[in-house]
């Protein structure tokens, strides 16, 4: 199983709503990481989870939370979203942070739409 | 700094081979990484260099040269399905993948 699962598939969101995205992977990978992507841009990192730690916050605001409840899991809380948060929220997974961690395996990804 | 640089368009026949280039200047470099991603869907691995030289998986070859910065992909034998965006990234010492801003590779029949 070399599947990164994200749900959902979209999400539409008033700026007062408070949702979250989940991701899961079944491959026994202890990094795992939430990327931002706008049309026609390279995705941005924003967290990176390294044996159910946080490890990287690239000064993301707060209004971003993520959470990683287990090894397979992956959460990301959203709160009082603004529309320029509108993106494709994209979850991966390597085997660790560190060696040959660039083979991160990318989920669909979650279109979502701040209104 | 982190910079990393590949042309923003490319356009190439089908059947052709095509050599997509990535330099870079980057704080620390623990491999080089080539995804492609189709309109609307997720990243999908390509090819991954650590060592000088060339990377060959089928149609596609990756190549790395860390002295110059520099890497390119070579896609042969161009499919119209190979139209697709083709993000090169270097892995940084924390483990940290630094996107370059993608190509947009157009195959034309």
């Amino acid at each position: 199983d070399t599947e990164v699962t994200q749900t959902p598939k979209h999400l539409v969101m008033g700026m007062t709503n408070k949702k979250s995205l989940k991701c899961e992977q079944h491959m026994g990978h202890r990094a795992m990481y939430w990327y931002k992507q706008k049309a026609k841009k390279p995705p941005e990192l924003m967290f990176v989870y390294s044996y159910e730690k946080l490890s990287i916050n690239e000064s993301v605001p707060s209004r971003f939370s993520p959470e990683c409840p287990n090894s397979s899991l992956l959460n990301l809380h959203l709160h009082a979203l603004q529309p320029e948060d509108s993106a494709l929220y994209l979850c991966a997974s390597s085997q660790d942070q560190r060696g040959r961690v660039g083979e991160q395996y990318f989920g669909p990804g979650t279109r979502l739409t701040v209104t | 700094g982190q910079n990393i640089d590949q042309p923003t368009e490319m356009t190439a026949t089908e059947g052709a081979i095509v050599q997509i280039n990535c330099t870079y200047q980057t704080s620390g470099f623990n491999g080089l990484f080539w995804y492609q991603q189709h309109a609307g869907e997720a990243p999908t691995f390509l090819s991954y260099n650590v060592l000088d030289g060339l990377e060959e998986k089928g149609r596609f070859s990756s190549f790395l040269s860390r002295s110059k910065g520099y890497s390119y992909l070579l896609l042969k034998e161009l499919q119209m399905k190979d139209s697709a965006s083709y993000l090169c990234a270097v892995q940084s010492n924390t483990g940290k993948l630094i996107f370059g801003q993608g190509t947009t590779l157009q195959v034309k029949p």
